[in-house]
């Protein structure tokens, strides 16, 4: 079945350094892929999204690009700040699923030091 | 709009014990979910609908049940609350474009402890 994988966490990081989180998928079909943000007592919000090869999602400095060769929707910004600490969710959705559910990831938390 | 909402916010329950959490959307959505969150296990689906009338059962069903008799509205039932269903509980709700899922909007979480 449809599966996400991304790296574990903590990731620790000082203030204005590079991020990369890593995310690989397996899917049957065509899926659309996704960055959720979930922040300390809140729930999930969209990070950013792409559905289809190629595509590069981006918001809030943040991107990612939907890599269909290696499977791979790998999170990155360039410069990190304090309020970028929360935990980050890969997600598909993938049409041979019927479109209903989501499957995610198992989160990677991010601790950003002044 | 008040987007996705959750009732209640937190709730400690004795072994054994009911309880209904509901959820609200006012953004029209068809599909409506219910996930549980546990530490280094992501998100989890419980149950969800595709539409008002409409309930199927995601990874983890056993032990819960849900209504969605409205479009708007989706329950979450426990009938006999366990310790392991402690856990924080979130509703989201989403719509379909051209057959594609699009984003999902989430409720705040009902945090719930079972004693």
């Amino acid at each position: 079945g449809d599966s996400v994988t991304q790296m574990e966490g903590p990731v620790t990081l000082s203030e204005e350094a590079f991020l990369t989180i890593n995310c690989t998928y397996t899917a049957t079909g065509y899926p659309s892929l996704f960055w959720y943000v979930q922040y300390p007592g809140e729930g999930l919000q969209l990070l950013l999204k792409a559905t289809k090869a190629d595509d590069k999602g981006s918001n809030k400095g943040f991107e990612a690009t939907y890599r269909k060769e290696t499977t791979s929707f790998h999170l990155e910004k360039g410069s990190v700040q304090v309020s970028d600490s929360a935990v980050y969710f890969c997600a598909l959705s993938d049409l041979n699923t019927g479109g209903f559910k989501t499957i995610f990831g198992a989160g990677t938390r991010l601790f950003v030091k002044a | 709009n008040a987007g996705v909402t959750q009732t209640p916010k937190f709730r400690v329950l004795k072994t054994g014990q009911s309880m209904t959490l509901l959820c609200a959307q006012d953004m029209n959505h068809e599909y409506m979910y219910w996930y549980r969150q546990d530490p280094g296990m992501g998100l989890r689906l419980i149950h969800y609908s595709v539409g008002e009338g409409t309930t199927a059962k995601g990874e983890v069903p056993d032990g819960y049940n849900v209504s969605r008799l409205k479009k708007q509205n989706f329950l979450l039932g426990l009938e006999s609350a366990a310790p392991s269903q402690t856990s924080v509980y979130f509703c989201a709700s989403s719509y379909s474009l051209q057959g594609v899922q699009e984003t999902q909007y989430f409720g705040p979480g009902t945090r719930l402890l079972v004693l």
